[in-house]
């Protein structure tokens, strides 16, 4: 059971390439989120998806864009990469509200 | 959502008991209480999860008085490897995939 699986692990971008972040989880979780995490800051939530079809913005939105796939996935993706948007990024899966969201070991971005 | 307010850091000594208290003074009927941990490079983690009154697990106790406005964490006896950032969510387990939102985040530092 490998829970909630994220790639690539590390990414050097340069500003305004592009790339897509991968999540994808086996428990049959309903819900998937997209976060970013700063040096010493806590997280902020960018997008996420209540079910399969759905997708909704977070408090971080800007210069993102999320597809969720299909039940299993959920993708992330920088168009035109900033310098700002350099930090760590997390995605959950959750069944419901009253059980645990688990987490995917982050993808450490940096956009020079 | 419930607005959540924590302590931004607080320090302690191995052996001791911490109590991270948390205010959400307009949680909701349907909204449920749940703690996070998260270790340095590493997603979060659930640790408990409450409606009122008292919970207890292996890993800590969950403290929620009568009007709900407000609850605490209890980590018993903490040692170094407790050091880490806890986080206070409030939601609604009915409605599903809501925005799951984390805040900054309470700092503990553990001292020998």
């Amino acid at each position: 059971n490998a829970g909630v699986t994220q790639t690539p692990k590390f990414q050097v971008l340069k500003t305004g390439q592009s790339m897509t972040l991968q999540c994808a989880q086996d428990m049959n979780h309903n819900s998937m989120y997209w976060y970013r995490q700063d040096p010493g800051m806590g997280l902020r939530l960018i997008y996420y998806s209540a079910s399969e079809g759905t997708t909704d913005k977070g408090e971080v939105p800007n210069g993102y864009n999320v597809s969720r796939l299909n039940k299993r996935e959920f993708s992330l993706r920088l168009e035109s990469a900033a310098p700002s948007q350099t930090s760590v990024y997390f995605c959950a899966s959750l069944l419901r509200r009253d059980t645990e969201a688990f987490f995917g070991q982050g993808t450490r971005l940096t956009v020079v | 959502l419930a607005k959540t307010t924590q302590p931004i850091s607080m320090d302690s000594y191995e052996g001791q008991e911490v109590n991270i208290t948390c205010s959400h003074n307009n949680i909701a009927t349907n909204d449920y209480i749940t703690w996070y941990q998260q270790f340095p490079s590493q997603g979060p983690r659930f640790i408990i999860q409450g409606y009122k009154t008292k919970v207890t697990n292996e890993v800590a106790s969950l403290f929620i008085p009568a009007d709900r406005k407000s609850s605490t964490l209890s980590l018993p006896r903490v040692s170094l490897s407790d050091t880490a950032v806890y986080y206070c969510l409030v939601g609604d387990i009915w409605q599903a995939g809501t925005a799951l939102i984390f805040g900054k985040g309470t700092t503990l530092s553990v001292s020998s």
